[in-house]
């Protein structure tokens, strides 16, 4: 079974420039996850998606990252502007549905410079 | 929000030696759950516990959910090279997960 596909791996960018992650969760999973992991830091979620829906996205700061999953499948996260903070590992994850008990997939993640 | 506090930061062990670290919290969660980050990579699972007092085990890594929900610890026994990585702790509370810091591990040959 293929895993969590996520591009690009790496993105160096300018401070102020846009830039865009794209993840393509396990097939049949309903329930996807964005993380960003800051060096020496565990994963902080920043939303949470039951097939199309937002169902956590309290700690995304939204006047500048944007998530979107159309058709329930698979999604991308913008930055618009970046910043030098957002200098970050952005994991994907998912999972079958949305019980605590349902086992997180993680992807390889894609790793952000802003210079 | 959740803070989970994970000790040690970093430990140095020589390959063959038992490794024990663990997390606290000031705030109670329902669900424990412990990774394992190799570099380059995303976190894997490796034991979830739902229920305090529980103790499971894995292989070589054994965990317990603290009696007051609000702490775990997690023991690798026998360390060999390839347990070399970062293990986080995550604690889950009314849907919401969190992450402690990590402890990174390296086993010298």
């Amino acid at each position: 079974e293929a895993g969590v596909a996520q591009s690009p791996r790496y993105k160096i960018i300018e401070k102020r420039q846009s830039v865009a992650f794209w993840c393509n969760p396990i097939s049949g999973h309903a329930t996807l996850y964005w993380y960003q992991q800051i060096l020496g830091q565990g994963p902080k979620l920043l939303i949470q998606f039951q097939n199309n829906g937002v169902v956590d996205d309290s700690q995304l700061p939204k006047d500048r990252f944007s998530a979107e999953r159309l058709k329930g499948v698979d999604s991308t996260l913008k930055i618009q502007p970046a910043k030098l903070e957002d200098s970050a590992v952005y994991l994907c994850a998912s999972s079958l549905g949305g019980d605590l008990k349902e086992t997180q997939y993680f992807g390889p993640g894609t790793r952000l410079l802003v210079l | 929000g959740q803070q989970l506090n994970q000790s040690p930061q970093s430990m140095f062990i020589q390959e063959g030696e038992d490794v024990s670290m663990n997390c606290t919290s000031s705030s109670i969660f329902n669900t424990w759950l412990w990774y394992k980050q190799d570099p380059g990579e995303g976190p894997v699972l490796l034991i979830a516990l739902y229920k305090a007092g529980e103790l499971t085990s894995n292989g070589r890594l054994t965990a317990q959910f603290g009696i007051t929900r609000k702490d775990s610890f997690l023991n690798i026994s026998a360390s060999i090279p390839s347990d070399v990585g970062i293990y986080f702790c995550a604690g889950s509370y009314a849907g919401k997960s969190t992450f402690g810091d990590g402890t990174t591990l390296t086993v010298k040959p």
